[in-house]
């Protein structure tokens, strides 16, 4: 267990659909990433929020958006939803903001999208 | 971020050593090596990080060269449980966002 908790476990919508993927960090964790596994892509990162504010976003689709609230924990709202859209989304939280020492990424359980 | 080369798939017999390669020879000074696997459709899971020595830690030992271009992630006695992706990834160090950028990993498969 690692700590971090993903809700919903799966989601199975329809195209042109919107929906919310909860996540909540470990405790002490301020940094927060979500990432995307499709079977052609593979894992991709999506975007990164630290101490509630953005930081860094990797090829995230504009129909996608996220946020971290106060008590930390992120959602990721996906909207107009595709078949292509069906797959795992994770969400990791580590201490730090930046990368080297000590800020290894912890992952959740994952959610998975499947849209009809 | 540097990019990795690892091998697609290898074979480990339980209880004996698992060595895994990995090639980063665009890294560059202040990158950490990282290693995650993914044991099927699970959250990854951190394995062990290093930026220039050795590196051991309770799941596994990390040697990277000294030229720093390939490193080798030792699973000492492997399991069955061992069985996942295993994936090298070369990410920046306290500048960078701390993002990881996944590549394809190795299958490994171990077997009784």
């Amino acid at each position: 267990d690692s700590g971090v908790t993903q809700t919903p476990k799966h989601l199975i919508t329809a195209t042109g659909q919107r929906v919310t993927l909860r996540c909540s960090p470990r405790s002490g964790d301020l940094s927060v990433y979500w990432y995307q596994q499709s079977l052609d892509q593979g894992l991709q990162f999506l975007i990164q929020y630290y101490n509630g504010e953005e930081r860094a976003k990797g090829n995230i689709l504009e129909r996608f958006s996220a946020q971290q609230f106060p008590d930390l924990h992120s959602e990721l709202n996906l909207s107009s939803l595709e078949l292509g859209d069906s797959a795992l989304y994770f969400c990791a939280s580590s201490e730090r903001l930046g990368g080297g020492i000590g800020n290894e990424q912890f992952f959740g359980p994952g959610t998975r999208l499947t849209v009809l | 971020d540097a990019k990795t080369t690892q091998p697609p798939s290898m074979d480990c017999a339980e209880g004996r050593a698992a060595n895994l390669p990995c090639n980063h020879s665009t890294i560059s000074g202040n990158e950490y090596v990282y290693w995650y696997r993914q044991i099927h459709s699970q959250g990854p899971q951190y394995i062990i990080h290093g930026l220039k020595n050795n590196e051991t830690n309770e799941m596994a030992s990390l040697i990277i060269t000294e030229d720093r271009k390939s490193s080798t992630l030792i699973l000492p006695h492997a399991t069955l449980r061992d069985t996942a992706v295993y994936y090298c990834i070369v990410s920046s160090g306290a500048d960078s966002w701390g993002k990881l950028q996944f590549g394809a990993g190795t299958q490994v498969v171990v077997t009784p």
